[in-house]
């Protein structure tokens, strides 16, 4: 079946511009993560839903980030007046439930000039 | 949450079998050990994990010892595909747990 698939693949933005970017989680999975991920480091936890639900929202770095998954399924996770340190990789990971494998997508790259 | 250390770099031929041993002193009693890999403009893919002695999937094995303070992957026999990063974590089924920490990983460069 397919994986978890992330839309755009790369993202340029200019300083202060809005972006949004989307994820398609694997059908019938209950949880879905976001994770940011600088260059050389590995993935830090952004937030958590389950179903519509955000449940966790402790890794968003400031009020400038959010995320929604209004029907459960997809999420966007959005950007407000792009700084420079958001340029970074944005993964997506879905799993059946909470402690279950996560699986992930191949990420959105973000450059905000 | 136990925090792990692991070597930043690792080079191997290929055929050779490769171990990456992860350091977790502060390992709590509910906590699993799980590796996942990581290649180049990818998203992390799980590989493998265990709580205690040994476990051996399809792809590779878990190597834990009875302290549970360390862990070691093996790869057997690897191959240029096998040049990825990979992270080692250490958490809890409990509460909280969804939350993978990731360390910086341990890159590794196969050889032709």
């Amino acid at each position: 079946g397919a994986g978890v698939s992330q839309s755009p693949r790369y993202k340029v933005a200019k300083r202060g511009q809005d972006v949004a970017l989307r994820c398609d989680p694997i059908s019938g999975h209950v949880s879905l993560f976001w994770y940011q991920q600088a260059l050389g480091q590995g993935p830090e936890f952004l937030t958590y839903f389950q179903n519509e639900a955000q449940l966790d929202k402790s890794g968003l770095p400031s009020d400038r980030f959010f995320a929604e998954r209004p029907e459960g399924s997809v999420s966007t996770l959005k950007i407000q007046r792009t700084q420079q340190e958001d340029s970074a990789v944005y993964l997506c990971a879905s799993s059946l439930k909470s402690t279950a494998t996560q699986y992930f997508g191949p990420g959105t790259r973000l450059l905000v000039l | 949450l136990a925090k792990t250390t692991q070597p930043i770099s690792m080079d191997s031929y290929e055929g050779q079998e490769v171990n990456i041993t992860c350091s977790h002193n502060n390992i709590a009693t509910n906590d699993y050990i799980t590796w996942y890999q990581q290649f180049p403009s990818q998203g992390p893919r799980f590989i493998i994990q265990g709580y205690k002695t040994k476990v051996t999937n399809e792809v590779a094995s878990l190597f834990i010892p009875a302290d549970r303070k360390s862990s070691t992957l093996s790869l057997p026999r690897v191959s240029l595909s096998d040049t990825a990063v990979y992270y080692c974590l250490v958490g809890s089924s409990g509460a909280g747990s969804y939350q993978l920490t990731f360390g910086k990983g341990t890159k590794l460069s196969v050889i032709p």
